[in-house]
């Protein structure tokens, strides 16, 4: 069965520092992969996503994300983080279905911004 | 463009009321999905539908029913509300085989 597990439940990052979220899956298939973001109270935004190509895709807010299929991963970078960045992540990874893509989610990881 | 619209946004229920929730897009999507968000559990999959008419269910579809009632609106059903169904529904829509787009969300409480 298809699964995602997105290991650190709650990372502190300063401002200005580096950032890297990890996201492992399980899937036979060549997956569909999708990291989104939710802030407090909100909906799900779509930062980035792979479908095929370039294993290196860039998104909105300065994210990119790298799939690596030897490591069955897709882990979200940042080179520098902003305050506003704090917000709950999460990695998905879409089954293609009669109805089309549904999601499997992970647990999400909460990112918190010091000062 | 509002995108993906969902109605109510906060809902008290008594243990055995009944009520539905409603998601409308306007973004002319195919497929639409309801998930529940319950705290370290990410997003899981209720139901799912292809188009009008049809509907498959999804990870955790124990206690609802849907309805795509056309193109656009796709409703969620409690009939008998329990306390475990407390949490955070969203709805989403999507061109198939593309990324979903999600409504605000609406945060149900059962007691």
């Amino acid at each position: 069965a298809q699964s995602v597990t997105q290991p650190d439940i709650h990372i502190t990052v300063s401002e200005g520092a580096s950032l890297e979220l990890r996201c492992n899956y399980s899937y036979g298939a060549t997956p569909y992969l999708f990291w989104y973001v939710q802030s407090p109270g909100q909906g799900l935004q779509l930062l980035l996503k792979y479908f095929s190509g370039d294993t290196l895709v860039q998104g909105i807010k300065g994210f990119e994300a790298e799939f690596k299929r030897s490591q069955s991963s897709f882990n979200l970078r940042k080179p520098s983080v902003h305050w506003s960045d704090a917000a709950e992540y999460f990695c998905a990874v879409g089954t293609p279905t009669q109805a089309g893509t549904a999601l499997i989610f992970g647990k999400g990881t909460t990112l918190s911004v010091s000062s | 463009n509002a995108g993906v619209t969902q109605t109510p946004k906060f809902q008290v229920l008594k243990t055995g009321q009944s009520m539905t929730l409603q998601c409308a897009q306007d973004m002319n999507h195919n497929s639409m999905y309801w998930y529940r968000q319950d705290p370290g559990m990410g997003l899981r999959l209720i139901y799912y539908s292809a188009s009008e008419g049809t509907t498959d269910k999804g990870e955790v579809p124990n206690g609802y029913n849907v309805s795509r009632l056309n193109k656009r609106e796709f409703s969620l059903r409690l009939e008998s509300a329990a306390p475990s169904q407390t949490s955070v529904y969203f709805c989403a829509s999507s061109l198939k085989n593309t990324e979903a787009f999600f409504g605000q969300g609406t945060r149900l409480t059962v007691v």
